[in-house]
């Protein structure tokens, strides 16, 4: 079974300053991995996934990720946030022979001040 | 292209009841997810289900079941309501399920409440 853990449940950050969302995860098996995004009231919404390949990603709203197969890591980036990306961010895995369940880390919940 | 649909938006009902949920995906999806996001736990995988079959299961007490239909449309009912079952119930539809990657669409969600 896979496991994902969201170190920091909340982050506050200025607008125009870098954020960086830190995600961990744990499995026995090749898993591919992911960031949602989730604003109020609403569904979520994929920033960006890995699933083979070069470790850096680029998603949506200038995010991007890196995978770190030793650290079992997938750090979520951005170098410069507006007052809009407030909202919570959801890293997920799904083991590459499951289907398309999604194990789901805790949520980290930015809130961008002006 | 329509997005995922949940109906209804809100829900309230009171303990012991059931409660039956609806999800249309996008057209062309025939793989269907479901999930329960609560405070206390998150994001947690309800079921999967794929040509009307279940493909997938979380860990989740009876009570909680799903069925799709041959338009793809599925719905997720829970019988004998808790307090513990409020939550915001989303589903998420891919073109297919199966080795390969397939992206998952959310839809909003049926924010349930259960008094």
């Amino acid at each position: 079974a896979q496991s994902v853990t969201q170190l920091d449940s909340q982050v506050p950050v200025f607008e125009e300053a870098p954020v960086e969302l830190r995600c961990n995860y744990s499995s026995s098996v090749s898993v591919y991995l992911f960031w949602y995004v989730q604003y109020p009231n609403q569904g979520l919404q994929l920033l960006l996934k890995y699933l083979s390949g070069s470790t850096l990603v680029k998603g949506i709203n200038g995010f991007e990720a890196e995978f770190n197969k030793s650290q079992t890591s997938f750090h979520l980036r951005k170098p410069s946030v507006h007052i809009s990306d407030t909202a919570e961010y959801f890293c997920a895995v799904s083991e590459r022979a499951a289907g398309n369940k999604l194990t789901f880390g805790g949520g980290t919940r930015v809130l961008v001040k002006p | 292209k329509a997005g995922v649909t949940q109906t209804p938006r809100y829900l309230i009902k009171t303990r012991g009841q059931q409660v039956t949920l609806s999800c249309s995906p996008i057209s062309g999806h025939r793989s269907v997810s479901w999930y329960q996001q609560t405070p206390g736990q998150g994001l947690q995988f309800l079921f999967e289900y794929f040509s009307e079959t279940q493909r997938n299961k979380g860990n989740f007490p009876g009570r909680f079941s799903g069925r799709q239909f041959s338009n793809s449309r599925s719905e997720m009912n829970v019988s004998t309501l808790e307090l513990g079952d409020s939550a915001l119930y989303l589903c998420a539809s891919s073109l297919v399920a199966g080795v390969q990657y397939n992206e998952q669409f959310f839809g909003p969600g049926t924010r349930l409440t259960v008094l």
